[in-house]
């Protein structure tokens, strides 16, 4: 089993939808839990992060984490085209190399 | 958020010579730096730990002698790809964590196209 699971989609939504982004990890020493962005040909760009369970809200994005399922989330509310991106669930702990979701591709069409 | 700058980011270079890539923190200093390969349309391979002020640690298949990295100061970590070939044409892009509140949580930079022809 792969240590952190993410369907690649794509997924495809119209404008204005709520997008629910889904992993799955399976190394219960993982304390941190981030969602990345990243546009073609760029750096993936940092969007949320939580320590240990629990919710995370910023504008329109929830971050989600349940530790005793392994199960992160993230929601995107009135989703809208720029959001277009893959979005790359990641998990570590401490300073150690953090590991990947293979990411899930999102097209939010207008 | 810590701020992660990398350069050039996009280079072409002939096949047999050799390119640097940097990896800045601005605004924190790094002990620990990670270095990523990134295939179209796939997800962050892992390649190395770059310690600042010892050798790195290389993932398996990774060729240490191809893919030179220093890590000289707090803030510079460097990749070397020597000899490059076609086949290691790839997007590279490189990590950081900063101490204190975001510990654990990896600031990336815009990453590095490139080219071998």
């Amino acid at each position: 089993q792969k240590e952190v699971e993410q369907d690649p989609g794509p997924l495809s939504v119209p404008e204005g939808a709520i997008v629910s982004l889904n992993c799955t990890y399976s190394n219960s020493a993982f304390q941190y839990f981030m969602w990345y962005r990243q546009y073609s040909r760029k750096g993936p760009e940092l969007l949320m992060y939580t320590y240990s369970s629990g919710n995370k809200e910023d504008g329109r994005f929830t971050a989600q984490v349940d530790k005793s399922s392994k199960y992160i989330s993230l929601f995107i509310r009135d989703s809208q085209p720029s959001d277009s991106a893959t979005y790359l669930c990641a998990t570590g702990s401490g300073n150690t190399p953090l590991v990947f979701g293979k990411g899930t591709r999102l097209s939010v069409i207008a | 958020g810590a701020v992660v700058s990398q350069h050039p980011s996009w280079v072409i270079c002939k096949s047999g010579t050799s390119v640097k890539i940097e990896c800045r923190s601005l605004d924190f200093q790094a002990t620990t730096m990670f270095w990523y390969r990134q295939f179209p349309k796939q997800s962050l391979m892992l390649m190395a730990t770059s310690n600042e002020g010892s050798k790195a640690t290389y993932e398996q298949g990774v060729e240490k002698d191809k893919f030179l990295i220093n890590h000289a100061s707090l803030t510079l970590s460097t990749l070397t790809v020597t000899s490059a070939h076609p086949e290691d044409s790839s997007f590279y892009i490189c990590s950081a964590s900063s101490p204190g509140t975001h510990t654990g949580v990896g600031f990336f930079g815009q990453g590095t196209r490139l080219t071998v022809v």
